[in-house]
C-alpha cells in the first residue's frame, strides 16, 4: 500500500504559483498519482492524473520526476477561490478499495 | 448531465437508531464509493461496487456498517444502533468503469451529514 506524505497547509498570495509536493517513496510500477480538490462542505473533485513525466491541463499541471517518488502539483496564478484541500492519491487500479487512499491532505490558503 | 445525489443531506438521530443512507450514483457508472470523513480530517475509505459486488468490506468500521447496491445503480448504507462516534460526513462517489489501464475519475456527491446525539 504505496503511502503519501503531503504538507499539511499551505498560504499563498493571489496571483501567485503554488506547487505542492507529495512524497511517495514506494510507489508500485503500475500505481498512478491522483490529486483531488475538495472546497468545504463538498466533495472531492477529480484535478489531474499522471504516470510519470509532466501532465498538464486547463487546471494544473503534474510533474512526476523519473524515480516517481514525488510528485508536485503546480498551480498558476492562484486566486481566493483556490482556497481548498488538495489530496495526493496513489493508487493501482488492479488493487482497488482500500489501496486508493485519500490521505490528511494539504490545506491551502490563498490570501488577498 | 446529473451528479452524484445524496440523500438525506442532514440527519439527526439518536444513539442506538437505525440510520440509511443513499447514494445514486451517475447513469451508466459500474463502481461506487463510501467514504466517511469527520469534521477537519481526510476521507476514510469504507467499501466499494463494482456492478452490484462488494469485493472487499474490510474497510467497515465495524459489523454494525453494512452496504448493499441493487440493480448496478443505488446504493444504502446502513449503520446499525448507532453511536456518537459515528458522526461525520458520509461521501459517497461513482465512476465509470473499473476495467481500464488508470484509475478512473471518482466523482464525489454532496454528503450526508450524520450526527447522533
Amino acid at each position: 500500500l504505496a503511502k503519501t506524505t503531503q504538507p499539511i497547509s499551505m498560504d499563498s498570495y493571489e496571483g501567485q504559483e503554488v506547487n505542492i509536493t507529495c512524497s511517495h517513496n514506494n510507489i508500485a510500477t503500475n500505481d498512478y498519482i491522483t490529486w483531488y480538490q475538495q472546497f468545504p462542505s463538498q466533495g472531492p473533485r477529480f484535478i489531474i492524473q499522471g504516470y510519470k513525466t509532466k501532465v498538464t491541463n486547463e487546471v494544473a499541471s503534474l510533474f512526476i520526476p523519473a524515480d516517481r517518488k514525488s510528485s508536485t502539483l503546480s498551480l498558476p496564478r492562484v486566486s481566493l477561490s483556490d482556497t481548498a484541500v488538495y489530496y495526493c492519491l496513489v493508487g493501482d487500479i488492479k488493487n482497488y478499495g482500500q489501496n486508493f487512499v485519500f490521505g490528511p491532505g494539504t490545506r491551502l490558503s490563498v490570501l488577498p | 448531465g446529473a451528479g452524484v445525489s445524496q440523500s438525506p443531506s442532514n440527519k439527526v438521530t439518536e444513539k442506538g437508531k437505525d440510520v440509511e443512507l443513499r447514494c445514486d450514483p451517475i447513469s451508466g457508472h459500474t463502481a461506487l464509493y463510501w467514504y466517511r470523513q469527520s469534521l477537519g480530517q481526510g476521507l476514510e475509505f469504507l467499501i466499494y461496487f463494482q456492478g452490484n459486488s462488494a469485493p472487499d468490506k474490510s474497510g467497515l468500521p465495524s459489523d454494525r456498517f453494512s452496504a448493499e447496491r441493487t440493480g448496478g445503480s443505488v446504493s444504502t448504507l446502513t449503520i446499525q444502533r448507532t453511536q456518537q462516534e459515528d458522526s461525520a460526513v458520509y461521501l459517497c462517489a461513482s465512476s465509470l468503469d473499473l476495467d481500464r489501464e488508470m484509475p478512473d475519475t471518482q466523482y464525489f456527491g454532496p454528503g450526508t451529514r450524520l450526527t447522533v446525539l
